[in-house]
């Protein structure tokens, strides 16, 4: 049974529409995370929610936003997406922020066009 | 200096030979080490995690660590066409309690029959 669900799995957009990608997790943990990969390039902390506070990396652009409106969802906005966001989008969870692994979803493909 | 370096490869070995991947690390101050594998276009999957000098196994999997040195291992015996994959290595930041995973870059494994 998957855990850790992201959709869409591949998302195509324009250039400057914005887009929404979604994670859900039936593992009840407290911790959601949002990290961008690039390819051949390690996987990149966005930020991150514990419970309900949210945690921005300090070189995340502001053109990233997520909200996490209950504990089984969390949502990346790209207000307006540039070439250089077309990556993959991984969402992962984790109980606590502590020593708990982490487990990640299958991940969003996006493409910008 | 990268946080978390590996040798982003391609590692070839031989079917059933020991594929030894290698990681190092610049905060003196981590705390959990973690393996990950990525089959091309999925996301990371967690192999196996050490917090404590020496080996662990797990399986055909062997995680060696060596705080003295910040320097991580994986061992894989007995390697399969199967275990070819980008094998990601990520430390905990010992900093704060962010739970915030550094990624290495990864080392790409061949697995030749």
């Amino acid at each position: 049974d998957a855990m850790v669900i992201q959709n869409p799995r591949y998302q195509v957009t324009q250039f400057g529409k914005p887009v929404t990608l979604s994670c859900s997790q039936t593992l009840n943990h407290n911790v959601m995370y949002w990290y961008q990969q690039k390819s051949s390039q390690a996987p990149k902390l966005l930020f991150h929610y514990y419970d309900k506070d949210f945690n921005n990396e300090a070189d995340t652009p502001d053109n990233f936003q997520s909200r996490r409106p209950n504990t089984s969802f969390c949502f990346l906005d790209i207000r307006s997406p540039g070439l250089g966001d077309a990556a993959m989008y991984l969402c992962a969870t984790s109980r606590d922020l502590s020593t708990d692994t982490q487990y990640f979803g299958p991940g969003t493909r996006l493409t910008v066009l | 200096q990268k946080e978390v370096e590996q040798n982003s490869g391609p590692l070839s070995v031989p079917e059933g030979a020991i594929a030894s991947l290698n990681c190092t690390y610049s905060d003196r101050g981590s705390q959990s080490f973690f393996w990950y594998r990525q089959y091309s276009g999925k996301s990371p999957e967690l192999i196996m995690f050490i917090y404590s000098n020496g080996d662990k196994e797990d399986g055909r999997f062997t995680a060696q660590l060596n705080k003295a040195s910040q320097y991580v291992s994986l061992l894989i015996r007995d390697s399969q066409p199967s275990d070819s994959a980008t094998y990601l290595c990520a430390v905990r930041s010992g900093s704060g309690n962010t739970g915030k995973l550094i990624f290495g870059q990864g080392t790409t494994l061949q697995v030749k029959p």
